[in-house]
This record gives structure tokens, C-alpha cells and sequence, in this order.
């Protein structure tokens, strides 16, 4: 039980252009999903926690402009990159927390490239 | 001072040995304590979840949290070479949109 898919694994895609990342909790709903990126040897880092039907709540020195994400449905949320540049070159990470319980569980992250 | 301070290692044992890895934390308002395994290039996976104080086994693995020392251990009994990884602690308060906050990670690599 307790399974995160995300979608697409690896992505390479021009600067300028936009990508798009699935997150979706295959056995249970989530109410609360959050979207992490994580660079090399690093920890993760909070971009943002959407809860289901509400806007996302970003955390401080992220773009909302930049990384939109839609949580539409108990099972579903989406990372959006807009024009994307090389700086964006990361591993993005999402995980998903059902209503009530404490412990998260994440996908098995995007990695995305921007040439 | 950081929220969540865990050692990165990198700390390398042989097979068969038992491994200590801990966290210490400073905000009393912690009551959910996670441990993470994360393989290189993947997301990281849940080990072992515990709310409030206490002792919680899973096969080999034990977590022990210590709300009074503020400190949280996670003990690997036999270790493998599979269990080369990164290992994350984690931790949040109460609250419907609680975030979790990470300590850097510990670096494993065990010695067939």
C-alpha cells in the first residue's frame, strides 16, 4: 500500500519551453500533497504543499508564476515548470499525506533537464 | 542553529554490524518522527513512522524517539550491502498543513 507514481521519470526539454509533472497516490487519497526539489548531495527542499480543490501554498524564494501546481483531485496534482531554464536543471519529488495521519510518501521523483 | 541536526557521515561499517543513526531537534512542538532511506536518483522511502516518545520495531530495523533529549535514533540490526544509502530523519508538528522538516541525511555504505 502507500504508493506514489510520478510521471514522466526523466524529461530534457528546450529553455523557454514548459513541463509538466504528474503526481499521483495509486492506493489511497490524498488530501495534502507536497512538491520537493532536490539538488545534488542535498536534502530536500519544500517548494510548495497543495491541498486538494485549494490553491498551493508556496514556501518563501519560490515562484508561484513559475511552478504552477493543480492538486484537482484526491489522487492527482501537477508540477508545472513554465519557461523553463537550465537553472531549473533539477530532481523534482513529490509525496502525498492521506487526512489525519502524519507520515508521507513520495514518488520516485522527475528528473528534469533544461538545455 | 538548524531545526533538525543530523550527522551526513559519511559513516561506512562492515556486514553484519549494527548501525546507530540519529537526530537531534530543538522545537518541543515535534510529534511525528519519520525515517527515510533514499537510493541515489530515487525518491526516499519511508522506513519507519512514530508518534510521540517511544521504542518501534520493523524486522531490523528500530526507531527510538526521545522527546525529553529532543532525539531520535534509528538502529539496523545485520546490516546488508542493500542498505547503502542516504538515511533522512524527519519530523513535524500537529496541524493540517504540518511540513516536515529534514536533517541533511547520513551517508551509509556497508562492507560485504
Amino acid at each position: 500500500g502507500a504508493v506514489v507514481s510520478q510521471h514522466p521519470s526523466r524529461v530534457i526539454c528546450k529553455s523557454g519551453t514548459s513541463v509538466k509533472i504528474e503526481c499521483r497516490s495509486l492506493d489511497f487519497q490524498a488530501t495534502t500533497m507536497f512538491w520537493y526539489r532536490q539538488f545534488p548531495k542535498q536534502s530536500l527542499m519544500l517548494m510548495a504543499t497543495s491541498n486538494e480543490g485549494s490553491k498551493a501554498t508556496y514556501e518563501q524564494g519560490v515562484e508561484k508564476d513559475k511552478f504552477l501546481i493543480n492538486h484537482a483531485s484526491l489522487t492527482l496534482s501537477t508540477l508545472t515548470v513554465t519557461s523553463a531554464h537550465p537553472e531549473d536543471s533539477s530532481f523534482y519529488i513529490c509525496s502525498a499525506r492521506q487526512a489525519g495521519l502524519g507520515e508521507q510518501y513520495f514518488g520516485p521523483g522527475t528528473r528534469l533537464t533544461v538545455t | 542553529q538548524k531545526e533538525v541536526e543530523q550527522d551526513p557521515g559519511p559513516l561506512s561499517v562492515p556486514e553484519g554490524a549494527i548501525v546507530s543513526l540519529n537526530c537531534t531537534y530543538s522545537n518541543s512542538a515535534f510529534q511525528y518522527f519519520m525515517w527515510y532511506r533514499q537510493y541515489s536518483r530515487k525518491g526516499p522511502e519511508l522506513l519507519m513512522y512514530t508518534y510521540s516518545s517511544g521504542n518501534k520495531e520493523d524486522g531490523r530495523f528500530t526507531a527510538q524517539v526521545d522527546k525529553s533529549s529532543k532525539y531520535i535514533s534509528l538502529f539496523i540490526r545485520d546490516s546488508q550491502p542493500s542498505d547503502s544509502a542516504t538515511y533522512l530523519c524527519a519530523m513535524s508538528a500537529a496541524g493540517n498543513n504540518r511540513k516536515l522538516i529534514w536533517g541533511l541525511g547520513t551517508s551509509l555504505a556497508v562492507n560485504p
